[in-house]
């Protein structure tokens, strides 16, 4: 049972490029959420998607898009790169809003 | 802005004793509490999880809830080693996600 699965591990991309992180959950929850963490700021939520098919911002959205592909997997897209969004961040998924969330491994992003 | 506060420590506690973490929330709709415990370089994994007023036990854990002075706290009883981690308090927040405090360091010396 993998639960919630995150790709990928580490990343370093230079200011201004692009990227996915991916997020999948085989638990068949209707809620995904991404959040970043930075030291001192703990988990801030950055986008989530209630169910299939919608999405929401939280509470640091900018510089971020995010596709809720289906039940099963949310991504979170960077379009520019900034160094500002240097980061651990974490997907998530629960059985529904404001649940307990399960929280997959982690992506360590570094934007130099 | 709605917030979740806790103490970011460290808390230091010797082996065997009680350690206290403590977490007030500034929604009082909020209706669903959570205590997650991350290890250094790890993802946050769920303890326990409280709805209602009062205690709620499950093995060294005790979560406490007090919706009146919205403070909701984790107990750990016979504290060892192992436990040392830092402890999110979560709270459901109306119309959004679960908002998380930013930890408490707890230190549990041998």
């Amino acid at each position: 049972n993998a639960g919630v699965t995150q790709t990928p591990k580490f990343q370093v991309l230079k200011t201004g490029q692009s990227m996915t992180l991916q997020c999948a959950q085989d638990m068949n929850h209707n809620s995904m959420y991404w959040y970043r963490q930075d030291p001192g700021m703990g988990l801030r939520l950055i986008y989530y998607s209630a169910s299939e098919g919608t999405t929401d911002k939280g509470e640091v959205p900018n510089g971020y898009n995010v596709s809720r592909l289906n039940k099963r997997e949310f991504s979170l897209r960077l379009e520019s790169a900034a160094p500002s969004q240097t980061s651990v961040y974490f997907c998530a998924s629960s059985e529904r809003r404001k649940v307990e969330a399960f929280f997959g491994q982690g992506t360590r992003l570094t934007v130099v | 802005q709605k917030e979740v506060e806790q103490n970011s420590g460290p808390l230091s506690v010797p082996e065997g004793a009680i350690a206290s973490l403590n977490c007030t929330y500034s929604d009082r709709g909020s209706q669903s509490f959570f205590w997650y415990r991350q290890y250094s370089g790890k993802s946050p994994e769920l303890i326990m999880f409280i709805y209602s007023n009062g205690d709620k036990e499950d093995g060294r854990f005790t979560a406490q809830l007090n919706k009146a002075s919205q403070y909701v706290s984790l107990l750990i009883r016979d504290s060892q080693p192992s436990d040392s981690a830092t402890y999110l308090c979560a709270v459901n927040q109306a119309g959004t996600a679960l908002i998380f405090g930013k930890g408490t360091t707890l230190s549990v010396s041998s």
